[in-house]
């Protein structure tokens, strides 16, 4: 039973670029939460889909941001045009309905030069 | 505006001994808590949570105690060993879904095992 699987683990663009993250949640999980992680800081939330439903996107920035979880296929977590500032360790993870906590990802480091 | 703060960044402790990690919220509307354990280059691991309506949880090794009045939780680990050395993160949410909504994250408190 496979954990959550994102792809890359690691990922340089340069600025104005797109980055694409992966998240695949655990079989029979049917949410997903995408989380980022500044360096030295928590994480902070983004996003928390349902298969084709965006549950909440309170988190996410208001451009160059989105987010989805197709009926068939990973989610997927897109970035416009990054900048510098769009570094850090970008989480995704899954749960099942009335379960106890998530479980997460091993995570993607975007790097952007 | 950080609404669950851990205010020790590091703690040390001897193998053997209890380690105790804290953690403080200011948001009242805040019902379930959870800590995760996280280590280099991996993603958190879910390792205990509370709800609001409880004032203590424990799991083995790990105990989770709540203080609604003073909008405060702590980590027990008795005994600590060095499988625990990990930075720990306590969460917060709101809802009915047991965490499984928005989690409020602090920023992490570094443990480490001595042996």
């Amino acid at each position: 039973n496979a954990g959550v699987m994102q792809n890359p683990r690691h990922l340089v663009r340069r600025r104005g670029q797109e980055a694409r993250l992966r998240c695949s949640p655990m079989k029979g999980h049917s949410h997903v939460y995408w989380y980022r992680q500044l360096p030295e800081e928590g994480l902070k939330f983004m996003v928390y889909l349902q298969k084709e439903n965006i549950i909440d996107e309170s988190g996410m920035p208001k451009e160059r941001f989105s987010a989805e979880f197709p009926k068939e296929g990973p989610s997927i977590l897109r970035i416009q045009q990054v900048v510098r500032g769009d570094s850090a360790a970008y989480f995704c993870a899954s749960s099942r309905q009335g379960a106890d906590g998530y479980t997460f990802g091993s995570g993607t480091r975007l790097t952007v030069v | 505006d950080q609404q669950v703060k851990q205010n020790s960044p590091s703690l040390s402790v001897q193998e053997g001994r209890i380690s105790i990690l804290n953690c403080d919220y200011t948001n009242s509307m805040f019902d379930y808590f959870l800590w995760y354990k996280k280590y280099p280059a991996e993603g958190p691991t879910f390792l205990i949570s509370i709800s609001s309506i409880k004032d203590k949880n424990e799991d083995g090794r790990f105990t989770v105690f709540l203080n609604k009045s003073a909008k405060h939780l702590s980590l027990h680990i008795v005994p600590s060993q060095p499988g625990d050395s990990a930075v720990y993160f306590c969460a917060a949410s709101q809802g009915p879904n047991f965490g499984n909504e928005k989690l409020t994250f602090g920023t992490g408190t570094r443990l480490t095992i001595i042996p």
